[in-house]
């Protein structure tokens, strides 16, 4: 397998503009992932899908920020608009089974927000 | 959101030396996992604790999760270059049942 896969590994956007990180689970997976690590606050959980149905959005830090998934393989987080302080690396994950299984992390996007 | 702390938040180190980093929180979980993040990737599962004093062990590595489930401690001996990450404790809230918590994670370099 693959593994989890995410798009684009880098991203560098001006202040205001859209962002779109997409992620591709693993064939199989019923829960998928989105963290977002920086230097500050380290890995927080943002949201998570289970058989594409967002269970708990609780960390998505405010409006601005959205995620879906449309299928089984394949989930989008996009930051509209887009400031500074979004910069960071975003993480998408999937499970076979709950949170507390283990969780297989793609390999992130860094975006840089200027 | 339960708070995981880790410590040390850095520690560097020459190969063959021994170190304890250690993971703390003032609530129980059901389960707790360490994981080792490397630079540019994405963080990759260690070890899964469930039972309280439970002891676990991955070559040079030995993990412990605390008699009441609160705090873990992750020993590695004789440590190595390869061994080199970011080493992340992550707790399954036992409340809730599902909310994974990441600690910042202690940042361990190890030099020849």
């Amino acid at each position: 397998d693959a593994g989890v896969i995410q798009s684009p590994r880098h991203e560098v956007t001006e202040m205001g503009q859209e962002v779109t990180l997409r992620c591709k689970p693993i064939s199989g997976h019923d829960y998928l992932f989105w963290y977002r690590q920086t230097m500050m606050r380290g890995l927080e959980l943002l949201i998570y899908f289970n058989n594409n149905v967002p269970i708990d959005d609780s960390g998505m830090p405010e409006d601005r920020f959205s995620a879906k998934m449309p299928n089984a393989s394949f989930s989008t987080l996009k930051i509209q608009p887009s400031e500074p302080r979004d910069s960071a690396v975003y993480f998408c994950a999937s499970s076979l089974a709950g949170p507390g299984e283990t969780q297989y992390f793609g390999p992130g996007t860094r975006l840089l927000v200027l | 959101t339960q708070l995981l702390e880790q410590s040390p938040q850095f520690l560097s180190i020459q190969e063959g030396e021994n170190l304890t980093v250690y993971c703390n929180s003032s609530s129980v979980f059901s389960s707790l996992q360490w994981y080792r993040q490397e630079p540019g990737e994405g963080p990759v599962l260690l070890v899964t604790v469930v039972t309280g004093g439970e002891v676990k062990k991955l070559k040079r590595l030995t993990f412990q999760f605390g008699d009441a489930r609160k705090d873990s401690s992750l020993h590695i001996t004789a440590a190595q270059p390869g061994d080199t990450g970011l080493y992340l404790c992550a707790g399954v809230d036992s409340n809730s049942g599902y909310a994974l918590n990441f600690g910042k994670g202690t940042s361990l370099l190890v030099t020849p």
